[in-house]
């Protein structure tokens, strides 16, 4: 049972490059999250996909879009790489969106933009 | 603006010496509370979730409690595995939306 699983897990990019971090969940969870987490923030919420075919802005949407490519993928593509970027990036998945929902988060990709 | 505050942003315990963990909030129309517990290198991983005031839960050596304003994760006789950073999230329902805030977390060490 593997979960939520994020690729990479480490990237270094030079500003003004673009990339894809991908997730993928195998639970069947309708619900999936973009999360940053900086040292001294709390986890921020970047965009979410209450259910397959939708998506909408989180707390900090500023320079990255989201695909939700189907029911179990759900990446984060960054245009144009700004140090400002540079963080540990969560993806997480949930049974929906309503209620108190339990995240099931992955191992995590750090981002280094030079 | 809903907040969500941890204390103490770190705690340094012996092994067998028992502590609280505090995570105080302010938010409307609560829908619930969360523990997670995160390692070094790794996601976040659920431990409770707080519905009511008065309400508690218990896994092995952590019990977390929750009143109107705060709630606690208790830590009995801690052993060094027990050592990560505990985050607490709360849920909550406002104009039409589910709204989930975490706080920065407290970073445990439990030295042998």
């Amino acid at each position: 049972n593997a979960g939520v699983t994020q690729t990479p897990k480490f990237q270094v990019l030079k500003t003004g490059q673009s990339m894809t971090l991908q997730c993928a969940q195998d639970m069947n969870h309708n619900s999936m999250y973009w999360y940053r987490q900086d040292p001294g923030m709390g986890l921020r919420l970047i965009y979410y996909s209450a259910s397959e075919g939708t998506t909408d802005k989180g707390e900090v949407p500023n320079g990255y879009n989201v695909s939700r490519l189907n029911k179990r993928e759900f990446s984060l593509r960054l245009e144009s790489a700004a140090p400002s970027q540079t963080s540990v990036y969560f993806c997480a998945s949930s049974k929906d969106n309503s209620g108190a929902n339990v995240l099931t988060f992955g191992a995590g990709s750090r981002l280094t933009v030079l | 603006e809903d907040q969500v505050t941890q204390s103490p942003e770190a705690l340094r315990l012996q092994e067998g010496e028992s502590s609280s963990l505090n995570c105080s909030y302010t938010v409307s129309g609560l829908r619930g509370l969360f523990w997670y517990r995160q390692d070094p290198g790794k996601g976040p991983e659920f431990l409770f979730t707080l519905y009511s005031a008065g309400e508690e839960k218990e896994k092995e050596r952590l019990k977390a409690t929750l009143t109107k304003k705060e709630s606690f994760l208790h830590i009995t006789a801690p052993k060094p595995e027990d050592s990560a950073t505990y985050l607490c999230a709360v849920q909550s329902f406002q104009g039409g939306s589910e709204k989930l805030v975490f706080g920065k977390g407290t970073k445990l060490t439990v030295n042998p």
